[in-house]
């Protein structure tokens, strides 16, 4: 079974940097993809996009495109979400979760999250 | 974008069904799938495809998609399924994911 664990909380200062990583333990991200979805305090799932580690395609939410990269290291089954010059208000838990091979992007196992305050 | 309308809350009697609603344009055509999140947890994927169960999931918990509204249905109530619903759906135009904004399910 599948799980993937998530690096720990992030305190950063607004127009810093912050990263990450989400590695997949007892297997492999082979043949699935890697969506990232935050969740702000108190409020709904938001879906920021999501990466092909087989082929490194990424696509980006909108609203996310000129702030984050998404990128996989295979050798070592982790994936990575930066997010540059962030704001007050990308203070969220910020989850990564795999799709199940075949469906229309149902994700079937997350990370535990991690909490990302920016002040 | 598309866009996934649900009812803030839901409130339901130990023992009885309740029904969590996902209002989109003609979703009827569209697959959705339904997650559950307690309190400090990660969502958890309860319903796919529409009306499919991932392994673990109880049979009382059930999906139907027809029109306008999807519907996730829990039978049986108990006060372990208070949580927040999101249903989810994939927008093909825009080749995102969409999330509905959750109802949070009370049983009193």
């Amino acid at each position: 079974q599948v799980h993937l664990v998530q690096s720990g909380a992030e305190v950063k200062k607004p127009g810093s940097s912050v990263k990450v990583s989400c590695k997949a333990s007892g297997g492999t991200f082979s043949s699935h993809t890697i969506n990232w979805v935050r969740q702000a305090p108190g409020q709904g799932l938001e879906w920021m996009g999501r990466l092909i580690p087989d082929f490194g395609t990424t696509n980006y939410a909108q609203k996310f495109k000129d702030r984050v990269t998404f990128t996989a290291d295979e050798s070592t089954s982790t994936a990575y979400m930066a997010l540059s010059s962030p704001r007050s208000e990308d203070t969220a838990v910020y989850y990564c979760a795999r799709d199940i091979v075949g469906s229309t992007w149902a994700l079937d196992i997350w990370g535990q999250g991690t909490k990302v305050i920016v002040s | 974008s598309y866009v996934l309308t649900q009812p803030p809350s839901v409130s339901v009697a130990p023992g009885q069904t309740a029904r969590i609603t996902c209002g989109g344009n003609n979703i009827g055509s569209e697959i959705v799938h339904w997650y559950q999140q307690k309190p400090g947890q990660a969502p958890e994927l309860v319903v796919y495809d529409d009306r499919d169960r991932p392994s673990g999931i109880p049979e009382r918990f059930s999906g139907s998609n027809s029109g306008n509204t999807a519907t996730l249905t829990i039978s049986r109530v108990e006060a372990g399924d208070e949580a927040d619903y999101y249903c989810q759906v994939w927008d093909s135009t825009a080749d995102h994911v969409v999330f509905g904004g959750g109802t949070t399910l009370t049983v009193v």
